[in-house]
């Protein structure tokens, strides 16, 4: 099994200020990584596939960088919608496996 | 617009079964293999289990292989997930999700989510 570590655990930026995050893969998984975002009470929502494509609907200040076991996403300006958890999750191979999530916090 | 609505989670009791309905819209549900995603608080998302769009093809986490399975029927456009001999680890949301279009793979990523259905088991 693919263990998928994401660090920081808990990010604390004020609006407007970028974020990134990181994401490692405890082996290579290629581009085959996706993000999410997910607020209180919802679900996931798919942000980014192919380790930097992004969704449709996404904004254009998300974007996700890396191969093979490290990758990063970031957040050029964040805004007030954006505070909300992130998690990466491989799809290289089965099973599937996520990050631990990182929480983007206001500062 | 892609819905995807879960029912039939509660409480079930240790050792005991619970099945999961999860009702599809707005796509053609045979195109597209499904998968679920459960989460606990303390362990995060987690895979569970993916079905093909024809049904015949899945696959399992080790933490539930041989205790859930994964179904679906087309002509209802419903994917089902049931679980038996269940743990209090089992104590999760559990998330119907899709696959994304154009891509082969039964379950890479998943570009929609139900909005959940919480499993607790507990005696």
């Amino acid at each position: 099994e693919i263990v998928m570590t994401q660090s920081p655990a808990t990010l604390s930026v004020s609006p407007g200020e970028r974020a990134t995050l990181s994401c490692r893969a405890s082996q290579s998984v290629s581009s085959n990584l996706a993000w999410y975002q997910q607020k209180p009470g919802q679900a996931p929502r798919l942000l980014i596939y192919g380790a930097s494509t992004r969704a449709t609907g996404i904004p254009v200040r998300f974007s996700g960088s890396g191969s093979g076991t490290e990758f990063t996403l970031a957040i050029s300006s964040l805004q007030s919608e954006d505070f909300a958890l992130y998690y990466c999750q491989q799809y290289y191979n089965w099973p599937r496996t996520f990050g631990q999530g990182t929480k983007v916090e206001i500062k | 617009e892609v819905q995807l609505l879960e029912s039939g989670g509660g409480l079930g009791q240790p050792g005991g079964s619970l099945r999961l309905s999860c009702a599809a819209s707005g796509f053609t549900f045979s195109s597209y293999g499904m998968t679920w995603v459960r989460q606990t608080p303390g362990k995060g998302l987690e895979w569970v289990s993916s079905i093909s769009g024809s049904g015949g093809s899945t696959y399992y986490a080790d933490s539930v292989k041989g205790r859930f399975t994964i179904s679906r029927d087309n002509s209802k456009n419903t994917l089902f997930l049931q679980m038996n001999s269940l743990r209090a680890e089992d104590t999760a949301v559990y998330y119907c999700a899709k696959k994304p279009p154009a891509v082969a793979d039964v379950g890479p990523y998943f570009d929609y989510w139900g909005q959940g259905t919480l499993v607790t088991v507990s005696s």
